[in-house]
């Protein structure tokens, strides 16, 4: 079945280091694909998305590429701050019946000052 | 304007007993999803409304789960005869519909803790 996994974590990093968190994906259709974020003491919400191969999403400094060739969606930033500190899901979505989100296990990133 | 909402924030119940959860989601959000979060089994989906219909239930993990949405607009998620397994944050979204199902909006969740 379709399925997404994630770099396990935590990640750790200072600030202003280089981010990526890999994501791969197995898929018998073409999904879209996202990545949400959940901040501390907060609910899930959408970073960033794309919906065909070789798009890029961008939100607040993160970009990610859908790669088909090598089912591919890592997130990455060039600059973490503190404030970036949050879990991270890769998800994947196909649309129209099936609606619901398929998700990674989650990456939790902490960026120390 | 208002996100989604769910109540209880916390619930805590005893083993056999059956629970509700409350969400409201978005206002003009046609299609409302309920999904569980635990730290074994990561984010898990349990079922899909479009309107007042769930075309998909595929995720409920027993006959003890339903899940009901009426008025196009809040849903109720209810456990019967509780477990300690179904200890867990479920979390509600809603989304536009259409083309736009995979952005989901998420509510803060309902701790429940099963003793």
């Amino acid at each position: 079945g379709d399925s997404v996994t994630q770099m396990e974590g935590p990640v750790t990093l200072s600030e202003e280091a280089f981010l990526t968190i890999n994501c791969t994906y197995t898929a018998t259709g073409y999904p879209s694909l996202f990545w949400y974020v959940q901040y501390p003491g907060e609910g899930l919400q959408l970073l960033l998305k794309a919906t065909k191969a070789d798009d890029k999403g961008s939100n607040k400094g993160f970009e990610a590429t859908y790669r088909k060739e090598t089912t591919s969606f890592h997130l990455e930033k060039g600059s973490v701050q503190v404030s970036d500190s949050a879990v991270y899901f890769c998800a994947l979505h196909y649309g129209g019946s099936q609606g619901n989100l398929i998700f990674g296990k989650g990456t939790k990133l902490s960026v120390k000052p | 304007g208002a996100g989604v909402s769910q109540s209880p924030s916390n619930k805590v119940t005893e083993k056999g007993k059956d629970v509700e959860l409350r969400c409201d989601p978005i206002s003009g959000h046609t299609a409302l999803y309920w999904y569980r979060q635990s730290l074994g089994q990561g984010l898990e989906f349990l079922i899909y409304f479009q309107g007042n219909s769930a075309p998909d239930k595929s995720g409920l993990p027993s006959d003890r789960f339903s899940a009901e949405r009426t008025g196009g607009s809040v849903s109720t998620l209810t456990i019967q005869r509780t477990q300690q397994e179904d200890s867990a944050v479920y979390l509600c979204a809603s989304s536009l519909g259409g083309g736009t199902l995979g952005e989901q909006y998420f509510g803060p969740g309902t701790r429940l803790t099963v003793t």
